[in-house]
């Protein structure tokens, strides 16, 4: 059974551009959430994803959009890049099951530098 | 809102040593609590959970954690330190009901002395 899957790796780009990360969710799991965890602090939550829909946003800028495809899986896009998103975007997955918690399981990020 | 506060960003201890980290909690709601650990260059692995059953909650490799609402505390503990332990840990709480966000701690860095 496999976990949670995070592509690419690691990732260099520069100011300006822009980065697609994308996110394979456990098996059985239908919903995706995504955190950025800069250099010595704790994952910030950016948003979720359930049922192709943005349900639950952090404080992130309209420069953080996401996806969610019919299969479950999930695209985090980044534009206009600037230094400060340089970090470590962290993809979970959970299964909506209605009964107040969800546990969520983690992949193992993709790192990403703005140089 | 909710927000967690870990007291000590990085904690020391010797090989068969206790280990203690802290986690102090804010919440208008219900909490779920939850620690997880994250070794070099990898994601997060789940400890334990508090989901209102029973208070001290029992996790893998040793750690427990024990839910003080009138502190509003949820420590982890392990009786004896192994050099394996070594990693960055973090606590977090979210909501009950509805979509939960996991919000974290700034994390602890625990270190094991031989």
């Amino acid at each position: 059974d496999a976990g949670v899957t995070q592509s690419p790796t690691h990732l260099i780009k520069t100011r300006g551009q822009q980065v697609t990360l994308r996110c394979s969710p456990k098996s059985g799991h239908d919903t995706v959430s995504w955190y950025q965890q800069a250099l010595g602090q704790g994952p910030q939550f950016i948003f979720q994803y359930y049922e192709e829909e943005e349900r639950q946003r952090g404080n992130f800028p309209d420069r953080f959009s996401g996806h969610q495809f019919p299969n479950y899986s999930s695209e985090l896009n980044v534009n206009a890049l600037l230094l400060g998103d340089s970090a470590l975007y962290l993809c979970a997955s959970s299964l909506a099951n209605g009964l107040g918690y969800d546990e969520q399981y983690f992949g193992p990020g993709t790192r990403l530098t703005v140089t | 809102a909710q927000s967690v506060t870990q007291l000590g960003s990085h904690v020391s201890v010797s090989e068969g040593a206790l280990v203690l980290l802290r986690c102090n909690y804010s919440s208008s709601v219900p909490p779920y609590l939850f620690w997880y650990v994250q070794y070099p260059n990898q994601g997060l692995q789940l400890l334990l959970k508090y989901t209102s059953a029973a208070t001290l909650v029992k996790g893998i490799n040793g750690f427990e954690a024990e839910f003080k609402k009138s502190e509003t505390s949820f420590h982890l503990t392990k009786p004896s330190a192994h050099m394996s332990d070594a990693a960055e840990y973090f606590c977090a709480v979210s909501r009950q009901w509805g979509a939960q966000k996991l919000v974290f701690g700034q994390g602890t860095r625990l270190t094991i002395n031989p």
